[in-house]
C-alpha cells in the first residue's frame, strides 16, 4: 500500500476484554516496529521484527501483551486482559531494511487509539 | 535505554532560530529525527549515520557527534508550520541493531 495502514483507528473496549491491532505495513518492507505512545509521552518502544522473527521482544509491557507476523506481512498486537493504564495511541512503523548501518527511513502509521474503560 | 533530549521545551517567534539536542549513552549507529503534531503520526525529518552520511530534507540540518554520542537539530528561520514535538531516535550497536528507541520529545511552539 501507500502507507502504513492501521486498524482499528480507534477502539474503546471494557477493562478485562482482549483486543487486537492490526498493522499492514509499506508494501515491500521487511522490518516493522510497534510502539506506544501514552497522552502527552514519548514514544515507547515495543518490539520490532525482521522479517517473521521479533529478535527484541524486551519492551512488551508484560505478559498480557504479544505480537506476531506471518507472511513477512501483516502484523498484529493482541493485549489480553486489558487494563485501564493500557490506554493509548499504538502505533505501528516499517523500514524497507534492517541491519547495521541500515539508515531506512522508519515510516509511521496514524495509530490506534486504545481506551480501556 | 532512552536518549535524552534537551531542551524540554521551546518557544520562538517566527524567524527565530533553535537548537535540540539528543544524547545517548551508548555508542550509536544511526541517529534519526522525527516531528509529531498533535493527533497526527511522527513524520520523518532527517536520519544521521556513523560516518558522516545524512538523509533528509534539504530545509532541516543536523549533526551528529559519534565520539560524544550526541545528535542535534537545527532549525533556522522558524516558520509557524514547524510548531509540533520533535522526537530523535538512537540505533546502538550490538543486539540493538535495528531497534530504534525515542527520547521523551521536545514541544517546539512558534508564535506569530
Amino acid at each position: 500500500g501507500a502507507g502504513v495502514s492501521q486498524s482499528p483507528s480507534n477502539k474503546v473496549t471494557e477493562k478485562g476484554k482482549d483486543v487486537e491491532l492490526r498493522c499492514d505495513p509499506i508494501s515491500g518492507h521487511t522490518a516493522l516496529y510497534w510502539y506506544r505512545q501514552s497522552l502527552g509521552q514519548g514514544l515507547e518502544f515495543l518490539i520490532y521484527f525482521q522479517g517473521n522473527s521479533a529478535p527484541d521482544k524486551s519492551g512488551l509491557p508484560s505478559d498480557r501483551f504479544s505480537a506476531e507476523r506471518t507472511g513477512g506481512s501483516v502484523s498484529t498486537l493482541t493485549i489480553q486482559r486489558t487494563q485501564q493504564e493500557d490506554s493509548a495511541v499504538y502505533l505501528c512503523a516499517s523500514s524497507l531494511s534492517y541491519g547495521q548501518f541500515s539508515g531506512n527511513t522508519i515510516y509511521f502509521g496514524e495509530g490506534s487509539w486504545l481506551t480501556v474503560v | 535505554q532512552q536518549p535524552v533530549q534537551s531542551p524540554q521545551a521551546v518557544i520562538l517567534r517566527e524567524g527565530e532560530d533553535a537548537v535540540i539536542n539528543c544524547s545517548s549513552s551508548k555508542a550509536l549507529y544511526s541517529v534519526h529525527w522525527y516531528r509529531q503534531k498533535h493527533g497526527e503520526a511522527p513524520v520523518f525529518l532527517m536520519i544521521l549515520l556513523k560516518g558522516g552520511e545524512q538523509k533528509g530534507h534539504e530545509k532541516i540540518s543536523a549533526s551528529f557527534n559519534e565520539k560524544k554520542q550526541q545528535s542535534s537539530l537545527y532549525l533556522t528561520a522558524s516558520q509557524l508550520s514547524y510548531s509540533g514535538t520533535y522526537f530523535c531516535g538512537t540505533e546502538a550497536g550490538g543486539t540493538s541493531y535495528g531497534k530504534l528507541t525515542f527520547g521523551q520529545g521536545t514541544i517546539l511552539t512558534v508564535h506569530p
